[in-house]
C-alpha cells in the first residue's frame, strides 16, 4: 500500500520564479492538504482539496494557488516566489473531507535564492 | 482563529527517563493527532486521538475534549525518542516539543 508521495524532494528556484509541487494520495484517500513548514517551526495549513475544489484556506497569499485531479492527486504552485518561500513544503491525504486521521508524505524541500 | 499550544518547547532527558508532553486547545476537539517529526523532516503517525486514551508500546495519549488538552506520555525514553513532537488539531499545528534525550 504506497503511502503519500511528493515530488520533487529538494529545488532551487531564484526570486520571481513560479514552482510547481506535486503530491499522490495514500491509496483509498481522497482529500489533499498542504502546508508550509518554515525551519524551527510548526507546519503551517496552506489550504485542502477535496472533489477537485478548494475547501479550506489558511492565510496564505493569492500567490499559493492549487489543484485536485480527478485521480485525486495534486499540486500546489507558488508564483513570483520570494526569499521567505523557502521552506519544507508537506503534503497530507486523510479519507474524508473535514475529518480523518492525515498522513504525511516526506515533503519538498525548497530554497529560493 | 484556532490556537493550539504545546509544551513545554524544549526538553531535555536523560536516557530512561520518563516524560509528558501537552497540548492545549482554544476550539473543540474533533482530529486531534500526534507526530514525531524525524531528522528528515517527516512527520510519523503517533495517535489519531479525538478523546479517550491509547497506547502503543512505550507511548501513549490521553486527550480529554471537554477540557480542550492532550497529553503525550513517553516511557523509559531512548535516544531513538529524540525530535520534534507535534499535535494537530483540525488541520492546526502546534509550535512543538524539542525532545533529547542524552545517553
Amino acid at each position: 500500500d504506497a503511502g503519500v508521495t511528493q515530488s520533487p524532494t529538494h529545488l532551487i528556484k531564484t526570486r520571481g520564479q513560479q514552482v510547481t509541487l506535486r503530491c499522490s494520495p495514500k491509496s483509498g484517500h481522497d482529500t489533499v492538504s498542504w502546508y508550509q513548514q518554515a525551519l524551527g517551526q510548526g507546519p503551517q495549513f496552506i489550504f485542502q482539496y477535496y472533489e477537485e475544489e478548494e475547501r479550506q484556506r489558511g492565510n496564505f497569499p493569492d500567490r499559493f494557488s492549487g489543484h485536485q485531479f480527478p485521480n485525486y492527486s495534486s499540486e500546489l504552485n507558488v508564483n513570483a516566489l520570494l526569499l521567505g518561500d523557502s521552506a519544507l513544503y508537506l503534503c497530507a491525504s486523510s479519507p474524508n473531507v473535514g475529518t480523518g486521521e492525515l498522513f504525511f508524505g516526506e515533503g519538498s524541500r525548497l530554497t529560493v535564492l | 482563529g484556532i490556537q493550539v499550544e504545546q509544551s513545554p518547547p524544549d526538553l531535555i532527558l536523560q536516557e530512561g527517563a520518563n516524560s509528558t508532553l501537552r497540548c492545549n486547545f482554544s476550539d473543540s476537539v474533533n482530529n486531534l493527532q500526534w507526530f514525531h517529526q524525524n531528522p528528515w523532516g517527516q512527520l510519523i503517525n503517533l495517535f489519531y486521538i479525538p478523546s479517550g486514551t491509547k497506547q502503543n508500546g512505550r507511548l501513549s495519549a490521553t486527550t480529554v475534549a471537554t477540557e480542550r488538552y492532550s497529553l503525550l506520555y513517553i516511557s523509559s525514553s531512548q535516544t531513538t525518542d529524540s525530535g520534534v513532537y507535534f499535535c494537530a488539531n483540525d488541520m492546526r499545528f502546534g509550535a512543538g516539543t524539542r525532545l533529547t534525550v542524552k545517553p
